[in-house]
This record gives C-alpha cells, sequence and structure tokens, in this order.
C-alpha cells in the first residue's frame, strides 16, 4: 500500500512569490491534515479536512495560506505572496477516522529568500 | 491551555541500556496519545495509540504507557537502530506535539 506522499520535496523562492505543494493521501483516506515545523520548533497543526470540506483550519497563520482538496483526493497548499517567515518544513497526513492514527509524508522543505 | 512536554530534550544511551522517555500533556477531553519516531529528513511515523489511563502498548523493544497526566516510552535494551526523535502528539481537537526526545545509542 502506498504511503503519504507529497511534492515537491523541496522548494526555494523569493519572497513575495507563490509556491504551491502537493500531497496525495493514503487511498480511503477521508481525513487529510497539514501540519508545518518550523526551525527550532515543534510541529503544529494548519488545518484539517474531511473528503473535501474543511473541518478545522484554526491552525492556518493568516490569509496567505489556501488550502484546497479538489474531489476529496489530494490537497495543495498555496503560500502567496510568500514571506520569509513561511520557511519551514510542511508535512501532510492522513487517517481512517479523526480520533484514528495519522500517517505522515515525508514532508516539503520550504525556504524563502 | 493545551500543553504536551516531553524530557528529557536529548538522551544519549549505550546499546542495552534501557532507559523510559516523557511526555507530560494538560488537555480538555483527551481524544487520545500518539507516539511517532522521526528520523532525520523523513515524516513522523506512527508508533502507538493510547486512548485511557492504565493502557499499554508494546512492539519489540518499545512499550508506551498512559496515566491521567503523562505517557511514558520504556525502551529496553536499546540498539543503535533505535537512534532517531520521538514524538508524542495528543489530540482533542487537532493534534498537538511535544518539541521531541533526541535519541541516540551508541554501539
Amino acid at each position: 500500500e502506498a504511503g503519504v506522499t507529497q511534492f515537491p520535496s523541496h522548494s526555494v523562492i523569493e519572497k513575495g512569490q507563490t509556491v504551491t505543494l502537493r500531497c496525495d493521501p493514503i487511498s480511503g483516506h477521508d481525513n487529510l491534515y497539514w501540519y508545518r515545523r518550523v526551525m527550532g520548533k515543534e510541529i503544529k497543526f494548519l488545518l484539517h479536512f474531511v473528503k473535501e470540506s474543511k473541518q478545522d483550519e484554526s491552525g492556518m497563520p493568516n490569509n496567505r495560506f489556501l488550502a484546497e482538496r479538489t474531489g476529496g483526493t489530494y490537497s495543495t497548499l498555496k503560500v502567496q505572496p510568500a514571506e520569509l517567515e513561511d520557511s519551514g518544513v510542511y508535512f501532510c497526513a492522513s487517517s481512517q477516522a479523526r480520533a484514528a492514527e495519522q500517517y505522515f509524508g515525508p514532508g516539503t522543505r520550504l525556504t524563502v529568500t | 491551555e493545551d500543553q504536551v512536554t516531553q524530557s528529557p530534550e536529548a538522551l544519549r544511551l549505550q546499546e542495552g541500556e534501557s532507559s523510559s522517555l516523557n511526555c507530560s500533556y494538560t488537555v480538555s477531553g483527551l481524544r487520545g496519545l500518539f507516539w511517532y519516531r522521526q528520523d532525520p529528513g523523513k515524516g513522523p511515523e506512527f508508533l502507538f495509540t493510547l486512548y485511557s489511563a492504565g493502557e499499554e502498548k508494546e512492539k519489540e523493544r518499545l512499550k508506551a504507557t498512559l496515566t491521567k497526566k503523562e505517557s511514558f516510552l520504556h525502551i529496553t535494551a536499546p540498539k543503535p537502530e533505535d537512534s532517531a526523535t520521538y514524538l508524542c502528539a495528543v489530540q482533542a481537537g487537532d493534534m498537538r506535539f511535544g518539541a521531541g526526545t533526541r535519541l541516540t545509542v551508541k554501539p
């Protein structure tokens, strides 16, 4: 069974540019989550999808971040325009149920210069 | 406010030297406590879920336990391949992670 995949693995962009991260969850997992780890800090929750609906986006830092999950399959996280403080590793995870274990992807390392 | 604190921040063990990692938490309405292992450059890898005080789970050299205020991850006779960062996370509403314990096991 394929795990959670994320693309790209690394992205280096300049301040003010736009970047789109993609996550493909495990097949059949309705729950999809985005997290971020900023250098030296713990992993922090960004948002949670159930199928194509945003269940909880309380962790989204500001309106420069936009997440979508078209058709309840893969998800994208767009940062526009990127700022220096957006640098970090963005993880995606999926689970079969809300309180069940979450399976993480390898992450996308974003560097904003 | 929900909090998760892991200790120690780093732990160095000799191969075969058993020890425990601690995760203390304050959260309202715990739905589950999760342990993950993370290797450098990779995403967290699921180890255990604990749902209620008194529950225990085991896998190879690892054993996780849960009380109402904390969880322990016991490592028995560790090997160098157990070296990794171990993360604890609690779920009430969203998932909240601790900062992790970086474990190094020397041969």
